[in-house]
């Protein structure tokens, strides 16, 4: 079965603090996701990677970077949490385009910023 | 900006009875499909319907799909208690990007 680790599943920082959230997944898939869930808004993707060090923005990438410098691991970085970053966090990967079509999730990371 | 669009946003049932949720999206797909999340939990596959397909049957749940409507929906039959969760519809374009609706919450009492 794949897996897909998130390091953290609940956090609170201060506004203002750096956050890392990590990712590992253990299939060896190329692409890998950062998502953010907030009630009534489903799924935004925030950033997107298809390969080592490489990187897409997707629909709310604003006060966020991300970094891939292995395969299996995807980390998203908050510069300068704010409280509006308040909200939980999805790591996901999938093998590339036309190889398949399923996006495996982690669990889950719920940062409170206060 | 969101795709798939689930109808209803809140559904509740009994043990047994059968749950049919809608998902409507507005551009063309390449394929379509349902994700199941518990609560406070990551997002699990449940089924992908591509876009040259009509129906698909998966255990106890179907899932159709009409793409002159831009709809699809997607049926448990015979739900139980364990079904309680929330379901996403996601639409897949030729790009890299899976766009997710914002959910329905399904409520199965036993």
């Amino acid at each position: 079965d794949v897996k897909v680790t998130q390091s953290s599943r609940y956090l609170v920082k201060r506004t203002g603090e750096k956050v890392f959230l990590e990712c590992v997944q253990d299939m060896d898939h190329e692409n890998m996701f950062w998502y953010r869930q907030d009630p009534g808004l489903g799924l935004r993707l925030i950033y997107f990677s298809y390969d080592v060090k490489m990187k897409e923005k997707g629909d709310i990438p604003e006060g966020y970077s991300v970094s891939r410098e292995k395969k299996e691991r995807f980390s998203l970085i908050l510069e300068s949490a704010s409280t509006n970053q308040t909200s939980m966090y999805l790591c996901a990967s999938s093998l590339p385009e036309g190889a398949g079509n399923t996006i495996y999730f982690g669990e889950g990371s719920w940062l409170t910023v206060v | 900006s969101q795709q798939g669009e689930e109808d209803p946003q809140a559904l509740s049932i009994q043990e047994g009875e059968n749950a049919t949720m809608n998902c409507s999206y507005k551009t063309s797909i390449n394929n379509l499909q349902w994700y199941r999340q518990n609560s406070g939990r990551g997002l699990v596959h449940l089924i992908l319907i591509r876009s040259n397909e009509r129906e698909k049957h998966s255990g106890r749940l179907r899932v159709t799909l009409d793409t002159s409507k831009k709809s699809s929906s997607l049926l448990i039959t015979a739900s139980r208690a364990a079904d309680t969760a929330s379901y996403f519809c996601a639409t897949k374009d030729s790009s890299y990007k899976l766009i997710f609706g914002s959910g329905t919450r399904l409520l199965v009492r036993p």
